[in-house]
């Protein structure tokens, strides 16, 4: 399983982008990759996942450069309610329900 | 659809002791997965089961069990309690989806507390 590094935290105001690099030189050609958030004594939420280009959904954008061994979940104009830890995974997702996750990165939205 | 709910939510248990938390997973999802959360260690996988079959598992002690049962509600057992198995247990559902890739669901956990 490949493994993952992200920064340990990042600070923010409301209203800004965040945009959180994940680095996984290991990835494997199988390999999806899967961002979570995680609100204190509560279980992750899935926000994202991708294979290559760009996913968007309603909440985040994901960004993932050719060679696929960095990723970078956007949040558009964030909120106090986005200060949370998030997860980068990687993994083989199609075939293995094992997830492996790293430290994550605090994000602390300011006002 | 309700979510994935785990019993009880609050546990204290002494040391040596043994404990068995509950996980319901999402009505239609037949993988169940449990993970062990501190701070020290983070988010780690203990095991997960899928159509009553263990089908991976983490690098924890064999004091940790599990089992599924054939309506997919799977129960997580410790036994011999240490202090060090204070944490937070969460358990997370999924289904393989159309588009190739699993979403696993997590619910609230059961904050398991050794004296």
């Amino acid at each position: 399983l490949a493994k993952t590094t992200q920064p340990i935290s990042m600070d923010s105001y409301e209203g800004q982008e965040v945009n959180i690099t994940c680095s996984h030189n290991n990835i494997a050609t199988n390999d999806y990759i899967t961002w979570y958030q995680q609100f204190p004594s509560q279980g992750p939420r899935f926000i994202i996942q991708g294979y290559k280009t760009k996913v968007t959904n309603e909440v985040a954008s994901l960004f993932i450069p050719a060679d696929r061994k960095s990723s970078t979940l956007s949040l558009p104009r964030v909120s106090l309610s986005d200060t949370a830890v998030y997860y980068c995974l990687v993994g083989d997702t199609g075939s293995s329900y094992k997830l492996i996750f790293g430290s994550g990165t605090r994000l602390l939205v300011r006002p | 659809k309700a979510g994935v709910t785990q019993t009880p939510r609050y546990l204290i248990k002494t040391r040596g002791q043994q404990v068995t938390l509950s996980c319901s997973p999402i009505s239609g999802h037949r993988s169940v997965s449990w993970y062990q959360q501190t701070p020290g260690q983070g988010l780690q996988f203990l095991f997960e089961y899928f159509s009553e079959t263990q089908r991976n598992k983490g690098n924890f002690p064999g004091r940790f069990s599990g089992r599924q049962f054939s309506n997919s509600r799977s129960e997580m057992n410790v036994s011999t309690l240490e202090l060090g198995d204070s944490a937070l247990y969460l358990c997370a559902s999924s289904s393989p989806g159309d588009k190739g890739y699993n979403e696993q669901f997590f619910g609230p956990g059961t904050r398991l507390t050794v004296l």
